[in-house]
């Protein structure tokens, strides 16, 4: 079956340290898009990406990064730049922009600063 | 800018109706609905065009009024499953498509 893989499920961070989220989608979607939850908050847009070697930042992009090198991988590196990381991660996909579809949402990455 | 919702939360017994409302204060191309359970991703309910269209799936229908900027989810004769927490999601079109999650709703149905 087609969806979308985020991983790993539970992150742990130290002070300081840049970690990588890795999310893979099998759906043959053009556009992937990271968002951030808090607890008991909406989810913020971070990156978005609509086609292979091009994304651009959404509301919240500080203190993070990301590549599109290959249309099913859209990794997501949190930097030390981010100074309060703590949070759910939700990575989607979306066939054409133009498309009366949904997003199809991976199972997250909750990501904990010790 | 967030889209709102309202009412924040609202707790229903099994069978009883709830309305969720999402505005925008952009104009609008479209409008997703999508719902949360808790620690879980969300899961897409339906998309509504600009046209002012409404659709249903199952006893969950919603309505876009695009001149008000404005969407509304109806849930009728709520079951235990429809627990969770709706967030509206909207488009505002143009060549950087991107979706825009509301503030969300938590609805908890009991029995």
């Amino acid at each position: 079956d087609g969806g979308i893989t985020q991983s790993p499920k539970y992150l742990f961070r130290k002070e300081g340290q840049n970690v990588t989220l890795s999310c893979e989608q099998n759906l043959n979607h053009d556009a992937m898009y990271w968002y951030r939850q808090d607890p008991g908050q909406g989810l913020r847009l971070i990156y978005y990406s609509q086609i292979v070697n091009d994304f651009q930042k959404g509301d919240i992009a500080e203190g993070y990064s990301v590549s599109r090198e290959k249309k099913e991988s859209f990794p997501l590196t949190v930097t030390s730049a981010q100074k309060n990381p703590t949070a759910f991660y939700l990575c989607a996909s979306r066939k054409p922009t133009v498309s009366t579809e949904g997003y199809t949402f991976g199972s997250g990455t909750r990501l904990t600063v010790v | 800018q967030q889209p709102v919702q309202s009412p924040q939360a609202v707790i229903l017994r099994e069978g009883e109706d709830a309305v969720i409302n999402c505005s925008s204060s952009k104009a609008l191309y479209s409008v997703h609905w999508y719902r949360q359970k808790h620690g879980e991703a969300p899961v897409f309910l339906m998309i509504l065009l600009k046209g002012g269209e409404q659709k249903g799936h199952e006893k969950i229908s919603a309505s876009f009024n695009e001149k008000k900027q404005q969407s509304s989810l109806y849930l009728t004769a709520s079951q235990l499953s429809y627990s969770g927490t709706y967030f509206c999601g909207t488009e505002s079109g143009g060549a950087t498509n991107k979706l825009i999650f509301g503030t969300g709703t938590l609805l908890a149905v009991q029995p």
